[in-house]
């Protein structure tokens, strides 16, 4: 089940805040937020598995709704940095973090002008 | 420095041709993964390993076969039995998370970009 990743793509001004949301039809155990530059490794963000959760480190937060289908990744006063492209992976919640490989959304292409 | 490495970075083949990409980590850790990366898209899992001599078939396996004999290596063999076999690969690991509540994050390699001639 690949979970459904909105907006497709955003085009920002640096500054500007953009919010990134990941949903799936079934219930989570664990959500990954990567980013990932043309050509290169995605790079881990933040996991969440808490129902109600919220998580951030700098200016890059990330909240996991009660029911865990739903996560956003907020990105405030974005930076030229932050350009990229941002997938979210997912674990259902009956794989119980059983390290059997995440399920990746179709991504999201974030693009920061001057 | 503690990492993942893959080789090579850039990989041609003729079809019909079988193809090994090697995936090499130094982290100590349990699990390994093979994700495959087309144009666009997200990334699927081919194949995973949660213990040395054991490995499971994920999302797309048909055309790839791969081995664990030891901890610190997982290569991925392209067969030509793959139809479509162009992509960029990317190889994972994480620790495994018994007994760590369940955190599980992976951390990629570089990827082999294999382009099919």
């Amino acid at each position: 089940q690949q979970p459904v990743q909105s907006p497709q793509a955003v085009i920002l001004r640096e500054g500007e805040d953009a919010v990134i949301n990941c949903s799936s039809s079934k219930a989570l155990y664990s959500v990954h937020w990567y980013r990932q530059k043309h050509g290169e490794a995605p790079v881990f963000l933040m996991i969440l598995l808490k129902g109600g959760e919220q998580k951030g480190h700098e200016k890059i937060s990330a909240s996991f709704n009660e029911k865990k289908q739903q996560s956003s990744l907020y990105l405030t006063a974005s930076q030229l940095s932050y350009s990229g492209t941002y997938f979210c992976g997912t674990e259902l919640m009956y794989s119980g973090g059983g390290a059997d490989g995440l399920t990746f959304g179709k991504g999201t292409h974030l693009i920061i002008q001057p | 420095d503690g990492g993942i490495t893959q080789s090579p970075k850039y990989l041609f083949r003729k079809e019909g041709q079988n193809v090994t990409l090697s995936c090499e980590q130094n982290l100590n850790h349990d699990a390994m993964y093979w994700y495959r990366q087309d144009p666009g898209q997200g990334l699927r899992l081919i194949y995973y390993s949660q213990i040395v001599n054991d490995f499971q078939k994920g999302d797309i396996a048909e055309g790839y076969s791969v081995s664990r004999e030891k901890k610190e290596s997982f290569p991925l063999t392209v067969t030509s039995a793959q139809k479509n076999p162009t992509a960029f690969y990317l190889c994972a690991s994480s620790i495994d998370p018994s007994g760590r509540e369940g955190y599980n994050e992976q951390f990629f390699g570089p990827g082999t970009r294999l382009t099919v001639l």
